[in-house]
């Protein structure tokens, strides 16, 4: 089975508008990682949020916030006013284990179009 | 399960040697891979572009002489990191596009380099 599940390929979204990118994810470990990475035309993978499986609140970092539901395994990321800068590709990613040094699983991604 | 395989997931190497990890798509034929390293702050960097068949494609500032990649076949993309430096410990992690597919890639579970 796959670790990490983004069952959206593209989404449109509205500029100003609030989007939601879905991301499941599968693990057997109590202890794991959720992070979001931006992808642009350049190719470079740009980390947006972080989500440690014991932390209690939703993780926020400016207009992303991890809407995190643990007992459903998923972690989709919302995106609120969208910008035409946040058209991207986005990746879901999840490290099991408290080691750094663990391997990350990452999701097939998906392709968000801000229309003005 | 995964469909890019990437080997070792860690290793460690002396200053000066030469280390190799390889990236290989395991249900599909990849005729384009793409090589990341993953700097402080969890982004992931583009290195470089790797064509099956020809001279992989470097993003500005990264050293073709010391990052070797060669995609011999359809499959297998290799990146070796020559005369290694402690400053070249990272994380590095390869990910493949699927032909026809324009929003679907696949990361691999990455490769912790160690230099001492």
């Amino acid at each position: 089975a796959q670790k990490i599940t983004q069952t959206q390929p593209g989404m449109f979204v509205q500029e100003k508008e609030a989007v939601t990118l879905d991301c499941t994810y599968d693990t057997s470990d109590q202890s794991y990682g959720l992070f979001w990475y931006k992808q642009p035309s350049s190719g470079e993978m740009i980390f947006l949020i972080y989500q440690g499986s014991y932390d209690e609140q939703n993780a926020t970092e400016g207009r992303y916030s991890l809407n995190f539901q643990k007992a459903r395994k998923s972690a989709n990321l919302v995106i609120s006013a969208s910008q035409l800068g946040d058209s991207a590709m986005y990746f879901c990613a999840m490290r099991e284990g408290r080691n750094t040094g663990n391997q990350f699983y990452f999701g097939t991604g998906t392709s968000l179009t801000v229309i003005p | 399960g995964a469909v890019v395989s990437q080997h070792p997931s860690r290793v460690i190497c002396k200053s000066g040697t030469s280390v190799k990890i390889e990236c290989r798509s395991l249900d599909f034929q990849a005729t384009t891979m793409f090589w990341y390293r993953q700097f402080p702050k969890q982004s992931l960097m583009l290195m470089a572009t790797s064509n099956e068949g020809s001279k992989a494609t470097y993003e500005q500032g990264v050293e073709k002489d010391k990052f070797l990649i060669n995609h011999a076949s359809l499959t297998l993309s290799t990146l070796t990191v020559t005369s290694a430096h402690p400053e070249d410990s990272s994380f590095y992690i390869c990910s493949a596009k699927i032909p026809g597919r324009r929003n679907t890639i696949y990361f691999g579970e990455g490769s912790w380099l160690t230099v001492v």
